[in-house]
């Protein structure tokens, strides 16, 4: 099916961890951004692809890690989880910058 | 710095009513205003897309303005349904740095049968 899918759906880990959140789109869109969700915050933006090879920092990107090999992949590394990157992580993508975002269903990631 | 602002934070009507919801942002150098409905435990579905040269679009039961001079944005929902019910965010991709969006924290809708 098309669309954007974001795997694991839920994860758990401890801090120190790397932890790896996955993130594929069928559309062949040249945009993808990461965000995350969290209460009194809402969405902000960790890291964005404007095409294969190509990410740029967004609001909040300290503690994260991105590369973008392919066109359809991006994903997110969290190289020594901190408890305060509990949260839930959305992936979005877009056929340009002003073209409207289209959002998987998240990953809900608790760090203990 | 882009800030986007949503009032009221959430709001309980009646199946039936017709509803505005509010969307401000500090700087109206803007390209365009993106609403979308998220579910709960769901990914945000992209519901109107308002360019910055537009005054209104309009989806079905579902009306967004746009007053750029002013900052404002709103989200008219006709003959509101328990379908309805969700949470409502409103984001700004602004004239610098066009490639990102800026988003509000939201208005929590819910329509009661």
């Amino acid at each position: 099916d098309a669309g954007i899918t974001q795997s694991p759906r839920y994860k758990i880990t401890e801090t120190g961890r790397q932890v790896t959140l996955m993130c594929h789109q069928t559309w062949s869109h040249s945009y993808m951004f990461w965000y995350r969700q969290d209460l009194g915050h809402g969405l902000r933006l960790i890291y964005y692809s404007a095409a294969a090879d190509i990410t740029d920092k967004g609001e909040v990107p300290d503690g994260y890690v991105v590369s973008r090999s392919k066109t359809e992949n991006f994903p997110l590394t969290l190289e020594s989880a901190t408890r305060s990157q509990t949260s839930v992580y959305f992936c979005a993508s877009s056929e340009s910058p002003i073209t409207p975002q289209h959002f998987g269903d998240g990953t809900r990631l608790s760090i203990l | 710095k882009q800030e986007v602002t949503q009032i009221p934070a959430a709001l309980s009507v009646p199946e039936g009513e017709n509803l505005v919801l509010n969307c401000s942002f500090t700087d109206s150098a803007i390209y365009n205003l993106q609403w979308f409905r998220q579910d709960p435990g769901k990914g945000l579905t992209s519901l109107l897309l308002i360019q910055s040269s537009q005054r209104e679009q309009t989806s079905g039961r579902l009306n967004a303005s746009l007053d750029k001079s002013s900052g404002r944005s709103t989200l008219y929902i006709a003959a509101s349904q328990p379908g309805d019910s969700a949470t409502y965010l409103c984001a700004v991709r602004s004239e610098s740095g066009y490639s990102t969006l800026t988003f509000g924290k939201g208005t929590m809708l819910l329509v009661s049968p």
